[in-house]
């Protein structure tokens, strides 16, 4: 069975500065990987998604992520957050073939933003 | 407009009632899936459709009953509410392609007293 591990609960960062959110993931074919977020009080938007080729994936607001397939990791990464940022961000894994007919989602990581 | 929507978007209820939450989606995808979120533990799966004939249980299906009444309508409901059921409930949908990326509706929350 697939399963994703989000091991940071919370984050607090200073605008302005970066930042790294940790995904691993446990799926034994190739995985569809996913960067969600939630913004206080509406529904999941995606960030990013990787399928295949580059391991370095571009997303949308400046967000990136990089697979690595020998960590069993997709950790988000931004080089500078905005205040915008404060939200909750999930991790999922999907696939297209096996058992894996739908997403699975970690637990997800509570992002604050200082001034 | 949106392309996936949630009726209602907020309901108080009382234990024991019966409750029906809707979704309907415009994206003309074919598989549908409703989720309930409970702070610390992300998304759970409830029940998934991959067409109009087509049923799964999710990962918490007990309690719940779905009706999938056309491509784009896919109802979940509580046949009779308990608290422990008091959650954000999302909606998503999705093609068969694409490594089943999703696409939310903006969630119902519901409060059962």
């Amino acid at each position: 069975a697939q399963s994703v591990t989000q091991p940071d609960i919370h984050i607090t960062v200073s605008e302005g500065a970066s930042l790294e959110l940790r995904c691993n993931y446990s799926y034994g074919a190739t995985p569809y990987l996913f960067w969600y977020v939630q913004s206080p009080g509406q529904g999941l938007q995606l960030l990013l998604k990787y399928f295949s080729g580059d391991t370095l994936v571009q997303g949308i607001k400046g967000f990136e992520a990089e697979f690595k397939r020998s960590q069993s990791s997709f950790n988000l990464r931004k080089p500078s957050v905005h205040w915008s940022d404060a939200a909750e961000y999930f991790c999922a894994v999907g696939s297209l073939s096996g058992s894996a007919r739908q997403l699975t989602f970690g637990s997800g990581t509570q992002l604050t933003v200082l001034p | 407009d949106a392309d996936v929507t949630q009726t209602p978007r907020n309901r108080i209820t009382k234990t024991g009632k019966r409750i029906m939450l809707e979704c309907s989606q415009t994206k003309g995808h074919d598989r549908m899936y409703w989720y309930r979120q409970d702070p610390g533990l992300g998304l759970r799966l409830i029940y998934y459709s991959f067409d109009v004939k087509d049923i799964n249980k999710g990962e918490i299906s007990d309690g719940y009953s779905v009706s999938r009444q056309a491509q784009a309508k896919f109802s979940l409901s509580l046949e009779s509410a308990i608290p422990n059921q008091t959650a954000l409930y999302f909606c998503a949908t999705s093609v068969g392609l694409a490594g089943n990326e999703q696409f939310f509706g903006p969630g119902t929350r519901l409060t059962v007293l």
